[in-house]
């Protein structure tokens, strides 16, 4: 079992409508949660990150964490065809270093 | 604004070649990382490095080594390329606040 699970999608989603992405992890430990964009042939670039239960937002963005599920979403408000990229989810225990999901590639259609 | 800079966008080298990957951070970052990234497999973590002179296995250390001689450069070698190590290599230094930021990745053939 990967430790940090995404669906690969591809995730499609008319513009305007809300886009969600979901993670799960398994370690328990986990104690930072961290939603990455990758755009094609580029290095990924941090959106939010989240440390406590519950609903963080940030502009179009809301990320939800749920630990005794273990389980992170990223909700895009208003999806515009420039998010059309690869979301990674990344959780952290201790000091060690992220732990990356393969990431899911979401498609917004003009 | 944080920099993390890497030595190559592409590099192209021959089986059995010595590699090394050098990336620089401006930030006065401890923490340093280095990754491949291959489709279906997300990014997966070679080394890391908490200070100067030290090191620390990640989750795929084989047929890497890494160098930190200095705090702001963290090195990737590759000792004897091999095609499987065709990749996307990341590296990333993280502050304080756990916010981790990455270079533009070295895109690295081995033919």
């Amino acid at each position: 079992q990967k430790e940090v699970e995404q669906n690969s999608g591809p995730l499609s989603v008319p513009e305007g409508a809300i886009a969600s992405l979901n993670c799960t992890y398994s370690d328990r430990g986990s104690q930072s949660f961290f939603w990455y964009r990758q755009y094609s042939g580029k290095s990924p670039e941090l959106i939010m990150f989240i440390y406590s239960n519950g609903d963080k937002e940030d502009g179009r963005f809301t990320a939800q964490l749920n630990k005794a599920s273990q389980y992170v979403s990223l909700l895009i408000r208003d999806s515009q065809p420039s998010d059309s990229a690869t979301y990674l989810c990344a959780v952290k225990a201790g000091r060690r270093a992220l732990t990356f999901g393969s990431g899911t590639r979401l498609q917004v259609q003009p | 604004d944080v920099k993390v800079t890497q030595s190559s966008r592409y590099l192209v080298k021959r089986t059995g070649e010595k590699v090394f990957l050098e990336c620089v951070q401006d930030m006065d970052h401890e923490n340093m990382f280095w990754y491949r990234q291959d489709p279906g497999l997300g990014l997966r973590l070679i080394y890391f490095s908490y200070d100067v002179k030290m090191k620390e296995k990640g989750d795929i250390p084989e047929g890497y080594s890494v160098s930190r001689e200095k705090k702001e450069r963290f090195s990737l070698i590759l000792e004897s390329a091999s095609t499987n190590q065709t990749s996307m290599y990341l590296c990333a230094s993280i502050n304080g606040e756990d916010t981790q930021y990455f270079g533009p990745g070295t895109r690295l053939t081995v033919l």
